[in-house]
């Protein structure tokens, strides 16, 4: 099946940038979207983007998508400690309606 | 409208019992997913509904498992004969039309 990959943990300084970044196999990808989780809760959407765009930015937010080498990746600017969570990427695949997600990133904000 | 909720937001069975979760849509979202999630792992898809009729199933879903929304609104995950395996957080989402998966907060389960 299709897979998604992330790295695992990335600790960064408060006020500094953020980059999380995602791969995939899926040569379909349709959208791709980006989640956070604070501990105990359920998925909040950040944002998402068609396989046909190669940036988005909403606010501190701004994602790049390399499609030639299904590469996606979630700058956060200025992250504060309120953004320490886990970042979730996931793909839907043409024709499906069905996210495959992969395992997060455990962001930590230090002071 | 407070966005899609879950209910129990946790749940302590002993193991060969039966459970239901119920999942509450946001109003008018046609399409309503359910996912399980472990430890260290991102939400794992389940199944998935268009209005009343459940479109597909993952193959990883025995048949202990089962799901309806019989009206097109509400939504319920039913485990039977359930494992320790079964323990996990259990994630309802929906949308509209459009691409906006909004996730609610979760059933967590544990299986004693």
């Amino acid at each position: 099946g299709e897979d998604v990959e992330q790295s695992l943990f990335l600790s960064v300084r408060e006020g500094d940038s953020s980059v999380i970044n995602c791969t995939y196999t899926d040569s379909s990808s349709t959208y791709l979207y980006w989640y956070k989780q604070e501990p105990g809760a359920g998925l909040q959407l950040l944002t998402y983007i068609f396989s046909n765009m190669d940036m988005k930015q909403d606010q501190r937010l701004t994602v790049l998508l390399n499609k030639k080498d299904k590469h996606l990746s979630l700058r956060i600017a200025d992250t504060q400690t309120g953004d320490s969570a886990i970042y979730f990427c996931a793909e839907v695949g043409g024709g499906s309606y069905i996210p495959t997600f992969g395992r997060g990133t455990s962001l930590i904000v230090h002071p | 409208d407070t966005g899609v909720s879950q209910d129990p937001r946790h749940k302590i069975t002993k193991r060969g019992q039966n459970v239901t979760f119920r999942c509450d849509p946001i109003s008018e979202h046609n399409r309503l997913y359910w996912y399980r999630q472990t430890l260290g792992q991102g939400p794992e898809f389940l199944t998935y509904f268009q209005n009343e009729a459940q479109l597909e199933k993952s193959r990883l879903l025995s048949d202990r498992f089962s799901a309806e929304r019989p009206k097109g609104s509400f939504s319920t995950l039913e485990i039977q004969r359930t494992e320790q395996g079964d323990s996990a957080m259990y994630l309802c989402a929906s949308l509209a039309d459009s691409y906006e998966q909004y996730f609610g907060p979760g059933t967590r389960l544990t299986v004693t």
